[in-house]
């Protein structure tokens, strides 16, 4: 399996901060990468897939990056709606594997 | 609009089974592929199992594989889970999502149903 490294675990920012999350994976995957928001008791929403395409709606604060093994999540100007947690997802190859998320939270 | 709607979860004992249900609308269910997700509490996301839309491919987790079931009724436009033999380690918020273009990324979700297994 595809083992997803996500880093930080935990991120605390203000609003207008630049908020960059990582993931590294165990292997090549490519661009095979999306990017999910969840917040509690909501569904995951889909911010970017292809590692760099940004999904309909997403507003463009939020961009993302890398290839292979590398890959960038990145947030310009963090918003009071953007606290929540955050997951990379490989999907190079089944099974399909998460990162272990990172929470931001408020400063 | 698109929804994904599930339901059937809830307090089974170690060992039983429950049948999930995702109710699907606002798009055309027959053709796309589909997968059930899960959180258990206090971890991360965790893909269990996919369908292809005529459901000629299926994966499972080897977490979930061998007990639990993913099948589809595209004339209900609904995706289904059995699980079987019921874990402890199986309680989690299940979630399905739909996969936009065979491409295995998921872009809508449902907002999850609960299943509690006791020891």
């Amino acid at each position: 399996d595809i083992q997803i490294t996500q880093s930080p675990s935990t991120l605390s920012a203000s609003v207008g901060d630049r908020v960059t999350i990582t993931c590294r994976a165990s292997q090549s995957i490519s661009i095979w990468l999306a990017w999910y928001q969840h917040k509690p008791g909501k569904a995951p929403k889909l911010l970017i897939y292809r590692a760099s395409t940004l999904q309909s709606g997403v507003p463009s604060r939020f961009s993302g990056s890398g290839s292979e093994t590398e890959f960038t999540l990145t947030i310009n100007s963090l918003q009071p709606d953007d606290f929540a947690s955050y997951y990379c997802m490989q999907y190079n190859t089944y099974p399909l594997t998460f990162g272990g998320g990172t929470k931001v939270d408020i400063k | 609009q698109v929804q994904l709607v599930e339901s059937g979860g809830g307090l089974v004992k170690s060992g039983g089974s429950l049948r999930l249900s995702c109710v699907a609308s606002g798009f055309s269910f027959s053709g796309y592929y589909m997968s059930w997700f899960r959180q258990a509490p206090g971890k991360g996301l965790e893909w269990i199992s996919y369908i292809s839309s005529s459901a000629t491919t299926i994966y499972y987790a080897d977490s979930v594989r061998g007990r639990f079931t993913i099948f589809r009724d595209n004339a209900k436009s609904s995706l289904f889970l059995q699980m079987n033999s019921l874990r402890a380690e199986d309680t989690a918020v299940y979630y399905c999502a739909r996969d936009p273009d065979a491409d295995n990324y998921f872009d809508y979700w449902g907002q999850g149903t609960l299943v509690t297994v006791s020891s």
